[in-house]
């Protein structure tokens, strides 16, 4: 099992639509999540940190369920410039500078 | 302006040779990290380094090396061994248990 796992999609959806992208983690003591957008052929940029009780900005909302061991991303109101690749980023804590990246969800916006 | 920066941004590479790829940061992070990107994938983790003179292998650490001889610089050195080199390097850094930020990639091609 891989230590994070996405759905790679694509998931294709038209403006306007609310998405969401789940992201498993294998690691029970893992105590740092993100999200991070990546477009073509350009380097991950931070989308926003994922806290223990969840955390909203603007039409993004990120959650984290520890039972579970999942963390989400839900986008409302999507925009064309919402299309790139979603990574997922899980700190294992067995070495506190390790980030996981999953292998990325990505989403199309369509007109 | 503080940040992360690898050079050069475009690389090629006869077959048979070694190449080096830079990248410096000027956050006072501890720790920086390799990933190796190929078309439509994911990262995967060459090499991280917490601290200085220190670095320790990732997932796909064959036909790599690296240095840590100053906290601000962790080249990464694609040797001969790597038999398939071709691929978008990003070098990142993060400060304790926060998120990471990249530099804008080397592309790399094997001529």
């Amino acid at each position: 099992r891989k230590e994070v796992e996405q759905d790679p999609g694509p998931f294709n959806v038209p403006e306007g639509a609310t998405v969401a992208f789940n992201c498993t983690y294998s690691n029970s003591a893992s105590q740092s999540f993100f999200w991070y957008r990546q477009d073509c052929r350009k380097e991950p940029k931070l989308l926003m940190s994922v806290y223990s009780s969840g955390n909203e900005d603007g039409r993004f909302t990120a959650q984290l369920n520890r039972a579970s061991q999942y963390i989400s991303l839900l986008i409302r109101d999507s925009k064309l410039s919402d299309s790139a690749t979603y990574l997922c980023v899980v700190n294992p804590m067995d070495s506190s500078y390790k980030l996981i990246f999953g292998s990325g969800t990505r989403l199309l916006v369509r007109p | 302006d503080g940040g992360i920066t690898q050079s050069p941004k475009y690389l090629f590479r006869k077959e048979g040779q070694n190449v080096t790829l830079s990248c410096e940061q000027n956050l006072n992070h501890d720790a920086m990290y390799w990933y190796r990107q190929d078309p439509g994938q994911g990262l995967r983790l060459i090499y991280y380094s917490q601290i200085v003179n220190d670095f320790q292998k990732g997932d796909i650490a064959e036909g790599y090396s690296v240095s840590r001889e100053k906290k601000e610089s962790f080249p990464l050195t694609v040797t001969s061994a790597q038999k398939n080199p071709t691929a978008f390097y990003l070098c990142a850094s993060s400060g304790s248990n926060t998120e990471a930020f990249f530099g804008q990639g080397t592309r790399l091609t094997v001529v």
